[in-house]
């Protein structure tokens, strides 16, 4: 059974680091890429980035200075850092299974930059 | 980056109508192997999206057959037969073309 689970602090101070993780079950980071994506709250969906199933990431050009994304295959974990957050950066963040499609999808963690 | 494109939809849509959301992308979605690279999916509220359609026209797995995919080369539309209360929700089309990957702003439906 193919799962995706977001993981993280519910809320960042601005300017500080957000690290999130997605653990995932059911298949191996090996076998298929997994993406990033966020929405603000009553926004639209954000393609942030991805984790290819061969360890290769590309970037949003938007965010490609403060993001980056990295794995543990071991742990089955795909992992975002995003420094220098802003207000606009609150959002829901998910992580998506690429299989050609994006039919698996995690439930989203809440992520509000505040002080 | 490609631009996608929504059209609205004239809500509230009485319950057993159909309702046909529009799509466009700012370059052509086909893709050398042939495919059409757009994605329509369905967000209900304080939910995940939901893939709905994938290849412009070929249903995920799961999906009503009143949800049907329809459009070539920069011009989609997602047509949905006999609304029902659960299709309430936001439908964001996507292309998956070339990267950055891109989402429509999204449509809302209402039923009435």
């Amino acid at each position: 059974q193919v799962q995706l689970k977001e993981s993280g602090p519910g809320l960042v101070q601005p300017s500080q680091t957000l690290s999130l993780t997605c653990t995932v079950s059911g298949f191996s980071l090996m076998d298929y890429s997994v993406h990033w994506v966020r929405q603000p709250p009553g926004k639209g969906l954000e393609w942030m980035g991805r984790m290819k199933y061969d360890g290769d990431t590309y970037y949003n050009s938007a965010l490609k200075s403060r993001l980056s994304i990295s794995r543990d295959t071991s742990k089955s974990q795909v992992f975002l850092k995003m420094n220098s957050l802003q207000t606009e950066d609150t959002a829901i963040y998910y992580c998506t299974r690429d299989d050609g499609t994006y039919y698996y999808w995690g439930q989203g963690v809440m992520v509000t930059v505040s002080s | 980056d490609i631009v996608m494109t929504q059209g609205a939809l004239p809500n509230p849509v009485p319950s057993g109508e159909s309702a046909s959301i529009t799509c466009r992308s700012s370059k052509s979605l086909v893709y050398k192997d042939g495919k059409t690279y757009l994605n329509w999916f369905l967000q209900r509220p304080g939910q995940s999206p939901q893939l709905l359609t994938y290849w412009t026209s070929t249903r995920a797995s799961g999906v009503s057959e009143r949800f049907s995919g329809s459009g070539s080369g920069t011009y989609f539309t997602l047509k949905i037969s006999r609304v029902r209360a659960e299709d309430a929700g936001v439908y964001y089309c996507q292309q998956v073309r070339e990267y950055p990957l891109t989402f429509g702003s999204g449509t809302k439906l209402e039923i009435k």
